[in-house]
């Protein structure tokens, strides 16, 4: 089975500021991940997929990179949008373990 | 445009059962494999159950295998999820969400809808 461990599960930062999130895989999922933001009350949007490609219209300051068993997600100036819960996810095998990282809270 | 729009949720309790449904519009619904994800309040995505465009394959989280079931019925452009034995633990925001790619298994979601509450209470 896969698991996925996304650090940290809390982050606190100010706006302007350069943060990273990590994912590892317990075993390699090649490419196959993607990074989702989800605000309170709505439903989660996709930012990265492939690891390093980013969605459309989704701003530049959103970046991925990884692959293999471990992937970071970074956001280059933190913006007051950008506070949310972020998550990876593996779309390798859905049915093997985990497919979503535990989620990483990103608060002022 | 692509809507996704989730409905049967409800407040029941343990043992029974209940049926989600996800009606899709804006989009080719009978080329696109679909899923199940659900979130419990305050917790992370959980990802429940995936079925192919013409239902042929259906594959489920273990959390969940013998007990819900997914289905669709693409003349009416709308997705299942009959869920039976239900614990309370189940108590989560259902979502469906489709995959980019149209019928494949392994790829990410480009659409969710905005889901729907199951609790399970006694």
């Amino acid at each position: 089975d896969i698991q996925m461990t996304q650090s940290p599960s809390t982050l606190s930062a100010a706006v302007g500021d350069r943060v990273t999130i990590t994912c590892r895989a317990s075993q390699s999922i090649s490419s196959s991940l993607a990074w989702y933001q989800q605000k309170p009350g709505k439903a989660p949007e996709v930012l990265i997929y492939k690891a390093s490609s980013l969605y459309s219209g989704v701003p530049s300051r959103f970046s991925g990179s990884g692959s293999g068993t471990e992937f970071t997600l970074t956001i280059s100036s933190l913006q007051p949008e950008d506070f949310a819960t972020y998550y990876c996810q593996q779309y390798n095998r859905y049915s093997s373990g985990d497919t979503f990282g535990q989620g990483t809270k990103l608060e002022i | 445009q692509v809507q996704l729009v989730e409905s049967g949720g409800a407040v029941v309790q343990p043992g029974r059962s209940l049926r989600l449904s996800c009606a899709a519009s804006g989009f080719t619904f009978g080329t696109y494999a679909m899923h199940w994800v659900r979130q419990a309040p305050g917790k992370g995505l959980e990802w429940v159950a995936l079925i192919s465009y013409d239902g042929s394959d259906k594959d489920y989280a273990e959390s969940v295998k013998g007990r819900f079931t997914i289905s669709r019925d693409n003349s009416k452009k709308t997705l299942y999820l009959q869920m039976n034995s239900l614990r309370i633990d189940d108590t989560a925001l259902y979502y469906c969400a489709r995959p980019r790619c149209g019928d494949c298994f392994s790829d990410f979601f480009d659409y969710w809808g905005q889901g729907t509450r199951v609790t399970v209470s006694s």
